[in-house]
């Protein structure tokens, strides 16, 4: 089946220790999200590519960066996790040719513990 | 910018009843209105959606509704089961812009 697959489903990682989440996609969508969510909150976007397009949102951290080598894998980057980091991390997709408005399409998550 | 409201933020209902969920919405060109439900640990996984050229949308058990005079759209969902239970997100977009999600409501169904 297509879908979206995130690895590893979880990952502790010790305070300024740098970590990366992958993410890869069955559906060739070229939309690729990165959200955090925190406790059951609401995804909150950290940025997304538009096929290699790169858009950040203005109040991500600097400290997340993201790379997409292809169309198929997208990874975040945590250069210096600290413990606010602590959350989940979901990646999305959304279909070709549908603009943003359409079907996205969520990962499992990766739960991201920062000790 | 698209601002999305949820309420209630936790709903608690005995199996087998109704139970509702209500979002309202600030940018009126907004087209989209998606609902997530998100079990304990996983990603948001899309339930049931909605297009502004339509009132109400029917899949089994659960329903949407979307009065755009209002503003305001609904999820309803019937006869309750345990595995209802989750935290469900509204969201809403036009089109080319990305979604804008609610703050989310954890529905809780008591056997």
């Amino acid at each position: 089946d297509a879908m979206v697959i995130q690895n590893p489903r979880y990952q502790v990682t010790q305070f300024g220790k740098p970590v990366t989440l992958s993410c890869s996609q069955t559906l060739n969508h070229n939309v690729m999200y990165w959200y955090q969510q925190k406790s059951s909150q609401a995804p909150k976007l950290l940025f997304h590519y538009y096929d290699k397009d790169f858009n950040n949102e203005a109040d991500t951290p600097d400290n997340f960066q993201s790379r997409r080598p292809n169309t198929s894998f997208c990874f975040l980057d945590i250069r210096s996790p600290g413990l606010g980091d602590t959350a989940m991390y979901l990646c999305a997709t959304s279909r070709p040719g549908q603009g943003f408005s359409d079907g996205y399409t969520f990962g499992s998550g990766t739960r991201l513990t920062v000790v | 910018g698209e601002n999305v409201e949820q309420h209630p933020s936790t709903l608690s209902v005995q199996e087998g009843d109704s139970a509702v969920i209500k979002c309202t919405y600030s940018d009126s060109a907004s087209n989209y209105f998606p609902w997530y439900k998100q079990e304990l640990g996983k990603g948001p996984q899309l339930i049931i959606d909605i297009r502004s050229n339509v009132g109400e949308k029917k899949d089994q058990r659960i329903a949407v509704t979307l009065n755009k005079t209002a503003k305001h759209f609904s999820l309803h969902i019937t006869e309750t089961q345990p595995e209802d239970s989750a935290v469900y997100f509204c969201a809403a977009s036009r089109a080319g812009n990305m979604l804008t999600f609610g703050g989310g409501t954890r529905l809780m169904v008591k056997p």
